[in-house]
């Protein structure tokens, strides 16, 4: 199976400590989006890359959050000094560029604590 | 900001019957799509219907779009336990790229 894998699937961490999550897309995907879900709410977009360039970014991602896709294949979403409220599922998904008709493969998602 | 918003919230039926739920949206969208989760499997895609079609059909899946009403109905027949899971409703608003997912409809089959 090929489909978009996410590390790590769980990470607890104390506030005020960085954490650093990867994502690999599919292969032939060169379209790639970072969301955040929380407990009873669907997924919230933060951003997206279309090969290594982040062409859009929610106004939910504060400065503590940096996403990186350096060779347009994998990423990382970093968050600096995290907070209680940082608690959520990051999901990454990836799609191919058809234009505005498309759908999007999510990966499993990495489930992070903040004690 | 979440876009869509799915109506019910949660869902109960029996093995067999059939499972509606109903999503709205704001603005003007090129796609619209639905998605379900559940804990096994995380987030997987099952259909998209675009902004000139009304009416889709995959495997038991129906959905109708009406962008007159700004609205979205999945119909899921003959549901199976497997069907338990929290669907979701997603659009692209007019930037083709970002997903506003509603808060999504708990469906329980019971067998």
């Amino acid at each position: 199976d090929t489909g978009v894998s996410q590390d790590p699937r769980h990470k607890i961490t104390k506030r005020g400590q960085n954490v650093t999550f990867r994502c690999d897309p599919i292969s032939e995907h060169n379209r790639l989006y970072w969301y955040r879900q929380t407990l009873g709410q669907g997924p919230e977009f933060l951003t997206y890359f279309q090969n290594e360039a982040q062409l859009e970014k929610s106004r939910l991602l504060s400065d503590r959050f940096s996403a990186e896709r350096p060779k347009g294949s994998f990423s990382t979403l970093e968050i600096q000094r995290t907070e209680q409220g940082d608690s959520a599922m990051y999901l990454c998904a990836s799609s191919r560029a058809q234009g505005f008709s498309y759908e999007q493969y999510f990966g499993p998602g990495t489930r992070l604590t903040v004690t | 900001s979440q876009q869509g918003e799915e109506d019910p919230q949660a869902l109960s039926i029996q093995e067999g019957e059939n499972a509606t739920m109903n999503c709205s949206y704001k603005t003007s969208i090129n796609n619209l799509q639905w998605y379900r989760q559940n804990s096994g499997r995380g987030l997987v895609h099952l259909i998209l219907i675009r902004s000139n079609e009304r009416e889709k059909h995959s495997g038991r899946l129906r959905v109708t779009l009406d962008t007159s009403k700004k609205s979205s109905s999945l119909l899921i027949t003959a549901s199976r336990a497997a069907d338990t899971a929290s669907y979701f409703c997603a659009t692209d608003e007019n930037s083709g790229y970002a997903l506003n997912f509603g808060k999504g409809t708990s469906l329980l089959v019971t067998p």
